[in-house]
C-alpha cells in the first residue's frame, strides 16, 4: 500500500464552481500534513497546512480526519489560475511523503 | 535569489555514463532532501541529510545512486552507468529544523538517459 494515496483526477470544472477531493494516508502515526501545488513543469510549491482543526485560507479550505486517516482539500469559487495538480503531502517525522497528485482545470 | 538553486537544469547522457546534479539549499536550512518525479507521479523520497549527515536513503536508491553534503551546505547526487530508467525530474529541497516548516523546492534537474 502506498504511503499516501490520492484520487488522480482529472476535475474539469467551470470557473466559479467548488471542486473538492481527499487524500489517504497510511502511518496512524503521521504528525502533519500539507497541500502543495505544482503547475505544470514547475516545482510544487507550499499551498497551505492541514490542521486538525480544520483551517481556511481564502477560497481553500483543508480537512483532517485522523480516525479515517484522509485529508480534504476544497476549492470553493474556482479561479482559471487554479489549474494545477495539487499534492498531498503527509510529515513522519522528518520525512514528507507524496501522493502522486490531484489534476484539478479551471475552464472558462 | 536566496532560494534553492540546482544545476544543471537538464542533462542529455548516454547510457552507462555517470552525472552528477548539484544542489545549493537556502543557506539557514539545515535540513536537505532529493527527490524524483516521473511524469504523472508526485516526488518521490531519495535521501535526507541533516547538516553534513546523511540520516535516510530510499529503497529506491540502488547502489549506483551516491548524495553527499560534505560541509552541511551544498549537496551533490551523483548517478553511476545511467540507465534509461533513471530519466526522471532529481529535485532538491531544503526547510528549517523541525517538522511544521515548509519544504522549499529548486527547479529541478531533468535528466534523459539515451
Amino acid at each position: 500500500r502506498k504511503e499516501v494515496e490520492q484520487d488522480p483526477g482529472p476535475f474539469n470544472v467551470p470557473e466559479g464552481a467548488t471542486v473538492a477531493f481527499n487524500c489517504t494516508y497510511s502511518n496512524s502515526a503521521s504528525q502533519s500534513f500539507f497541500w502543495y501545488r505544482q503547475d505544470c513543469r514547475k516545482e510544487p510549491k507550499l499551498l497551505m497546512s492541514v490542521y486538525s482543526s480544520g483551517n481556511e485560507d481564502g477560497r481553500f479550505t483543508a480537512q483532517l480526519n485522523r480516525a479515517s486517516q484522509y485529508i480534504s482539500l476544497l476549492i470553493r469559487d474556482s479561479k482559471l489560475s487554479d489549474s494545477a495538480t495539487y499534492l498531498c503531502v503527509v510529515n513522519d517525522d522528518y520525512k514528507l511523503s507524496f501522493g502522486a497528485g490531484t489534476t484539478v482545470t479551471v475552464r472558462a | 535569489d536566496t532560494g534553492v538553486s540546482q544545476n544543471p537544469r537538464h542533462k542529455i547522457t548516454k547510457r552507462g555514463q555517470n552525472v552528477t546534479f548539484r544542489c545549493d539549499p537556502i543557506s539557514e536550512h539545515n535540513r536537505l532532501y532529493w527527490y524524483r518525479q516521473t511524469l504523472g507521479q508526485g516526488p518521490e523520497f531519495l535521501t535526507y541529510f541533516q547538516n553534513e549527515a546523511q540520516l535516510e536513503k530510499s529503497r529506491l536508491l540502488s547502489d549506483r545512486f551516491s548524495a553527499e553534503r560534505p560541509k552541511g551546505s551544498f549537496s551533490t547526487l551523483e548517478i553511476q552507468r545511467t540507465e534509461q530508467g533513471d530519466s526522471a525530474m532529481y529535485l532538491c529541497a531544503s526547510r528549517r529544523q523541525g517538522n511544521t516548516g515548509e519544504l522549499f523546492f529548486g527547479e529541478g534537474s531533468r535528466l534523459t538517459v539515451l
